[in-house]
Parts: structure tokens; C-alpha cells; sequence
């Protein structure tokens, strides 16, 4: 059975602390691994990963992933309470069409 | 643009009685996928419609179904409610298979009483 862990389950920081999100996979026919951001109900996309090592930055967002460890970051830099969210992983599994298999997430909380 | 809209937003149902959920993706998108979201499990996918067919399934029961219209609308049907079945569930488009391109809707959040 296709599984994605995500830790920490929940974390309260500050304005302008680091934060790193983790997600570990074990999937049959991976195809890429993504992130995204729940505020409310929607989910927004931010990042999509196929090769491993690449790091991939949106502003103070980052993401790797380790396909030979089978796991991928999160970094969120200088953060703001805007960032209080949930963060999702997700991983493409299968032949083809969108199936996402999602971890847990992660509830990121942003102190002033 | 106009984005994902699901309908409705919210619904009470009682145990037994079934439910009909709608999604219009966006315009042009032929790919629609469900997801199921509760606090216990997170997000679980359900199905996946792309030009009226049935493209991929997750791992829920037969009370669990859906379709897809020749407009790309896709309605969600949950026969027999159970509690569990309460959660927000949600709805995604795309115009085919590239999944940085999947958005998502504002869900309908079921309760089953």
C-alpha cells in the first residue's frame, strides 16, 4: 500500500524563524512528489519535484527531494504569519492520469 | 478565469440517506478528481474522471460513486451514509496529466448525523 509520512505533525515559531518540513514516501510507480498549502479549505500548489537534488525555490520557500532516501524538505525562511497554514505532500503514483497520494500534513503556526 | 466550484458548500445529511455532490472545473479542464479529507485520515483520493471516463480509483466502497458529464462537470454520489463519512471533500481540475496544473476547489464540507 502507497504511503506518505509527514513530520512534524503540528510546530509554533515565531516571525523570522527557519522551518523544515518533512515527507517520507513508499510508493510503487512514483512519478513526482508535490507540495502544496492549505489555509482555508483549498489547497494551492507550490512546488512539483521529479529529480532528485534539484532544489527548488520560490521565494523563502525551497524543496528537495532524495529519491535514493526516498524523502523530500520543505524550507520556509524568515517566516511570517501568513505562512500559518497546513502543509501537504503528496506523491503521483500510477500509470496515469492525477492521482495524488497525500501525507498527513503538517500545521504550521506563525507567531507574531 | 472563473476557478473549481463546488456545490454545495455545506450539508447535513442522516445516517442512510444518500448524497449528491457537484464540481464545475475550470473552463477547459477535462480531468476531475475527488478527494475525501477528514482530520483522522487527511486527504484520500477517490477517483479521478478525464473525457467522461473513469481514469483512476482510489480504495473506497461501492456506496461511493461518480460521473462525469459531457461539459466536464462531475458529480460525486455517496449512497447509504455513515458517520464516518463526515469530512470535506473536495474537488480538483486540470486540463490533463500534469499535476503542478491541478487546482483545486473550496470543498463541501458533509456532516452525517
Amino acid at each position: 500500500e502507497d504511503k506518505v509520512v509527514q513530520s512534524p505533525l503540528s510546530l509554533v515559531v515565531h516571525e523570522g524563524d527557519t522551518v523544515t518540513l518533512n515527507c517520507s514516501y513508499e510508493v510503487t510507480n512514483f512519478r513526482s512528489l508535490l507540495w502544496y498549502k492549505q489555509e482555508k479549505k483549498a489547497p494551492t500548489f507550490l512546488f512539483m519535484l521529479t529529480s532528485s537534488g534539484i532544489e527548488k525555490k520560490s521565494g523563502r520557500l525551497s524543496s528537495i527531494l532524495d529519491k535514493k532516501e526516498l524523502f523530500s524538505i520543505l524550507n520556509i525562511t524568515a517566516t511570517q504569519t501568513g505562512d500559518s497554514a497546513i502543509y501537504l505532500c503528496a506523491v503521483e503514483v500510477g500509470a496515469a492520469g492525477n492521482k495524488l497520494t497525500f501525507g498527513g500534513g503538517t500545521r504550521v503556526l506563525v507567531k507574531p | 478565469k472563473a476557478g473549481v466550484t463546488q456545490t454545495p458548500r455545506y450539508l447535513i445529511k442522516t445516517r442512510g440517506q444518500q448524497v449528491t455532490l457537484s464540481c464545475s472545473p475550470i473552463s477547459g479542464h477535462r480531468s476531475v478528481s475527488w478527494y475525501q479529507q477528514t482530520p483522522g485520515q487527511g486527504l484520500q483520493f477517490l477517483f479521478e474522471y478525464f473525457s467522461e471516463t473513469q481514469r483512476n480509483k482510489g480504495n473506497f466502497p461501492g456506496r461511493f460513486s461518480g460521473r462525469q458529464f459531457s461539459n466536464s462537470r462531475s458529480e460525486m454520489n455517496v449512497s447509504t451514509l455513515e458517520l464516518g463519512d463526515s469530512a470535506l471533500y473536495l474537488c480538483a481540475s486540470s486540463s490533463g496529466t500534469r499535476p503542478e496544473k491541478l487546482f483545486f476547489g473550496s470543498g463541501t464540507q458533509l456532516s452525517v448525523l
